[in-house]
């Protein structure tokens, strides 16, 4: 199976900065990533998917990047709805496997 | 407007079954893969399974094999899953989910994405 990770796991930030968040495959997965953010009490809401393509309606404050094993989650401008947890997930195989998640809090 | 809407969590004692719901609508079900993803409290989120439009293929995480079963009813635009032998690990809010299908190769299969999701139901499983 694959295995995914992210880092960090707990991220603290400010309104305004930017954040990034890094996704790692434990083997190729291609492009095949998608990223996540859930509040608190709610479903998961898809941002990006094929690692680079925001969801329609998502903030353009939301870009991702990379392929193969490495790929990365930046917010550019960090807004108060922003607070969340991050997911990525691969789906290149039919064993899909999500991250661990990343907090966002309140700095 | 897309929706997926899961009933049929509840208490159950370890070893016992539960059969969870998830009743679609605003969209075409038969033209869709979904699937089954997992929280546990304060926890972070699991696949469970997935199955294809027609519901010839199923696939579902290790832990799972063998106990769980999804299935879907076109007719019905619902999606299921039959959980026997339950343990307190299951104890969990189940999310059903819409898998938008992306592309499909020869190699690697079909790959898709999850782009709605219900708004859970919680199953706990204690004696």
């Amino acid at each position: 199976d694959i295995q995914m990770t992210q880092s960090p796991s707990t991220l603290s930030a400010s309104v305004g900065d930017r954040v990034t968040i890094t996704c790692r495959a434990s083997q190729s997965i291609s492009s095949w990533l998608a990223w996540y953010q859930q509040k608190p009490g709610k479903a998961p809401k898809l941002l990006i998917y094929t690692a680079s393509y925001l969801e329609s309606g998502v903030p353009s404050r939301f870009s991702g990047s990379g392929s193969g094993t490495e790929f990365t989650l930046t917010i550019s401008s960090l807004q108060p709805d922003d607070f969340a947890t991050y997911y990525c997930q691969q789906y290149h195989s039919y064993f899909f496997t999500f991250g661990p998640g990343t907090k966002v809090d309140i700095k | 407007e897309v929706q997926l809407v899961e009933s049929g969590g509840g208490l159950v004692q370890p070893g016992g079954s539960l059969r969870l719901s998830c009743a679609a609508s605003g969209f075409t079900f038969s033209s869709y893969w979904m699937s089954w993803v997992r929280q546990a409290p304060g926890k972070g989120l699991e696949w469970v399974a997935n199955i294809k439009q027609d519901g010839s293929e199923k696939y579902y995480v290790d832990s799972v094999e063998g106990r769980f079963t999804i299935s879907r009813d076109n007719a019905k635009n619902s999606l299921y899953l039959q959980m026997n032998s339950l343990r307190a690990e299951d104890t969990a809010v189940y999310y059903c989910a819409r898998g938008y299908l992306e592309d499909y190769d020869f190699w690697s299969g079909y790959h898709f994405y999850f782009d709605y999701w219900g708004q859970g139901t919680l199953v706990t499983v204690s004696s």
